[in-house]
């Protein structure tokens, strides 16, 4: 089972938006309303930031919004801030194989 | 509030084996799924294996299966993860995480695991 693909790094001026997609196929992304999407800072443990696509849990900022067409889910931050520079990973569930989640690739998020 | 605590990371020759451990606390333990994810050095985040609420149903990584045994006590409301046969490329940071519509919406602080003669 091959990771998601998700762009190396994204980068924007605070206050602007940016999207950051992950690519993946039907026995995954496609196939299923399991899309997730993660913040890690350095050193630190990821946190759940959109699960089931689009759906953000409590506490989580509104900035923060998820999509998904065909094969590939979208995480968008509008409103950049400095305190989202950090790592970005998605995750799906998958039929591919025993593997039954799979991770993207991870994307940098840097704020000019 | 929810709190996962992962011990048991350490050095580790190659070929040896391992238990890591996540005690839970602030939540029902017994009514959720659990998984262990993991991190190498400077790499990106990798699913491990899940096991069901009442740990009736296991599943694995490619990666691990056949090395690594992913069991719990619901009693002592902790997870485990049992490890043989370690080699180099298991060197990483070990999550657990609690799962929750299919995604994993609490994580632990992570523990450690070097593989190294």
């Amino acid at each position: 089972q091959s990771a998601l693909t998700q762009p190396a790094s994204v980068s924007g001026s605070p206050g602007q938006s940016i999207t950051i997609s992950c690519t993946g196929t039907s026995s995954d992304v496609g196939g299923y309303n399991y899309v997730s999407w993660y913040q890690q800072h350095p050193g630190k443990a990821p946190k759940l930031m959109i699960y089931d696509v689009s759906n953000r849990p409590s506490g989580v900022s509104n900035r923060f919004s998820g999509s998904k067409s065909g094969n590939t889910a979208s995480l968008t931050i509008s409103g950049l801030q400095a305190e989202d520079e950090a790592d970005y990973y998605c995750n799906s569930y998958t039929s591919s194989s025993t593997n039954n989640y799979v991770f993207g690739t991870g994307t940098k998020v840097t704020v000019l | 509030q929810v709190q996962l605590v992962e011990s048991g990371g350490g050095v580790v020759q190659p070929g040896r084996s391992l238990r890591l451990s996540c005690a839970a606390s602030g939540f029902t333990f017994s009514r959720y799924g659990m998984h262990w994810v993991r991190q190498a050095p400077g790499k990106g985040l990798e699913w491990l294996a899940v096991i069901w609420y009442d740990g009736s149903k296991k599943y694995y990584a490619d990666s691990v299966k056949g090395r690594f045994t992913i069991s719990r006590d619901n009693s002592r409301n902790t997870l485990y993860l049992q490890m043989n046969s370690l080699r180099a490329e298991d060197t990483a940071v070990h999550y657990c995480a609690r799962e929750s519509h299919i995604s994993f919406d609490y994580w632990g602080q992570g523990t450690l695991v070097t593989v190294s003669s």
